[in-house]
């Protein structure tokens, strides 16, 4: 069974502070999402990779990196929190063929005070 | 603009009674359609997929259908149980050169009280 894991599940962070959020696939898959969830806006999509070293800008980059240094490894990097970065952090992986459905993880609830 | 429009925006009904929940998109070129469901502090976990030439596709006591004319889908559950309680999320992919784009609906919240 795929696992799709996040590091964290829940965490507290303070405006301007510097934050990392994991997320381990064990599947061996090519493409790697960040999405953040909120209450009326769906999912939306902030970064994605297809390969090592390769990123895509989603829908709501800004104020967001990442990194993808290892296949099964995918960090969302938040350079300086800000209070409007309160949301639910959903990872997903997927194989690179059309129609392959997303392995989600369980979800990073993060709070910036 | 791609799109994707769910309703009910959520529902509640008893154990044991059926309900169907709805997506229309405009989403264009159409890939495939994914119903996701995603229980309260959990990752979203596929239910099923429809093709542009599938019409109705069933998983255990959920049943998807697909209108690729009217560009809609629904989600119908038979003979609900506690556990339906969730939230499902229709996810709607187009093709594209770089490969598939995928529109989210915001999601049906369906809450089966005993």
């Amino acid at each position: 069974d795929v696992k799709v894991t996040q590091s964290s599940r829940y965490l507290v962070k303070r405006t301007g502070e510097k934050v990392f959020l994991e997320c381990v696939q064990d599947m061996d898959h090519e493409n790697m999402f960040w999405y953040r969830q909120d209450p009326g806006l769906g999912l939306r999509l902030i970064y994605f990779s297809y390969d090592v070293k390769m990123k895509e800008k989603g829908d709501i980059p800004e104020g967001y990196s990442v990194s993808r240094e290892k296949k099964e490894r995918f960090s969302l990097i938040l350079e300086s929190a800000s209070t409007n970065q309160t949301s639910m952090y959903l990872c997903a992986s997927s194989f690179g063929q059309v129609g392959s459905p997303l392995h989600f993880g369980n979800g990073t609830r993060l709070t910036v005070t | 603009k791609n799109q994707v429009e769910q309703s009910p925006q959520s529902l509640i009904i008893l154990e044991g009674k059926n309900c169907t929940l709805q997506c229309n998109y405009t989403v264009s070129p159409f890939s495939n359609l994914r119903w996701y469901k995603q229980d309260t502090g959990r990752g979203p976990v596929s239910l099923t997929i429809m093709t542009f030439s599938e019409n109705t596709k069933s998983n255990g006591r959920y049943t998807a259908t697909l209108d690729a004319d009217t560009k809609q889908s629904s989600l119908h559950i038979t003979a609900s149980q506690l556990s339906d309680s969730a939230s499902y999320i229709c996810v709607v992919s187009a093709l594209r050169n770089a490969g598939n784009m995928l529109t989210f609906g915001g999601g049906t919240r369906l809450m089966v009280k005993p």
